[in-house]
């Protein structure tokens, strides 16, 4: 069973460059989260979804943008990557709500020179 | 606001010895609460939760009572093994519809 995916596991860029990490699950969930994990604080929220075409912003969504075309896949782009968003991030999704259990992927781990 | 103060790490033990790790939620309300585990180059994985104050959760030898008085979640192991070494997380939520607040974390590591 995948559960949830991330691509890719690791990534460089220099500032000012964008892309996206991907994220798919194969669980049928309606809920999904990306979080970034950054040392000595806990997972912050980005932006989250509550099913296909319906996406909302959390804690810290600037800089990011996301989209969900489908239940399976929702994407986070970097539009302009900062020094600021280095970072490990964490996809995650929940079968009813945001505040029910989360399965996450394995992260993607992000260094922005 | 709403947050989580864990007990800073690295937390570090002998195989066998007792564990636990400090957790306290500042709220409007009763929460419902969490432990979550992150094993080396994993993502986080749901140990256990408690929806209700008396509440004890468990799993693989893991507890914590949910403590209305204290507002306390303290993640607790009779006998903890190498294989424990990771990083567990506390948070909460108070309303289903609500997002999770999150911990810092807190590293345990397991000598044999």
């Amino acid at each position: 069973n995948a559960g949830v995916t991330q691509t890719p596991k690791f990534q460089v860029l220099k500032t000012g460059q964008s892309m996206t990490l991907q994220c798919a699950q194969d669980m049928n969930h309606e809920y999904m989260s990306w979080y970034r994990q950054d040392p000595g604080m806990g997972l912050r929220l980005i932006h989250y979804s509550v099913g296909a075409g319906i996406t909302d912003q959390g804690e810290v969504p600037n800089g990011y943008n996301v989209s969900r075309s489908t239940t399976e896949d929702f994407p986070l782009r970097l539009l302009s990557a900062a020094p600021s968003q280095t970072s490990v991030y964490f996809c995650a999704s929940s079968p009813t709500t945001l505040g029910d259990t989360q399965y996450f992927g394995p992260g993607t781990r992000l260094t922005v020179l | 606001g709403d947050s989580v103060t864990q007990m800073e790490g690295p937390v570090t033990l002998s195989e066998e010895a007792f564990l636990t790790i400090n957790c306290t939620y500042t709220a409007t309300g009763y929460p419902s609460l969490f432990w979550y585990v992150q094993y080396p180059g994993e993502g986080l994985q749901l140990l256990l939760k408690a929806t209700k104050a008396d509440d004890k959760g468990s799993n693989k030898g893991f507890e914590a009572t949910y403590r209305k008085e204290t507002t306390s979640f303290h993640l607790e192991k009779g006998s903890v093994q190498v294989s424990d070494s990771a990083v567990y997380f506390c948070a909460f939520c108070m309303d289903s519809n609500y997002q999770l607040i999150w911990g810092a974390g807190t590293k345990l590591i397991i000598k044999p």
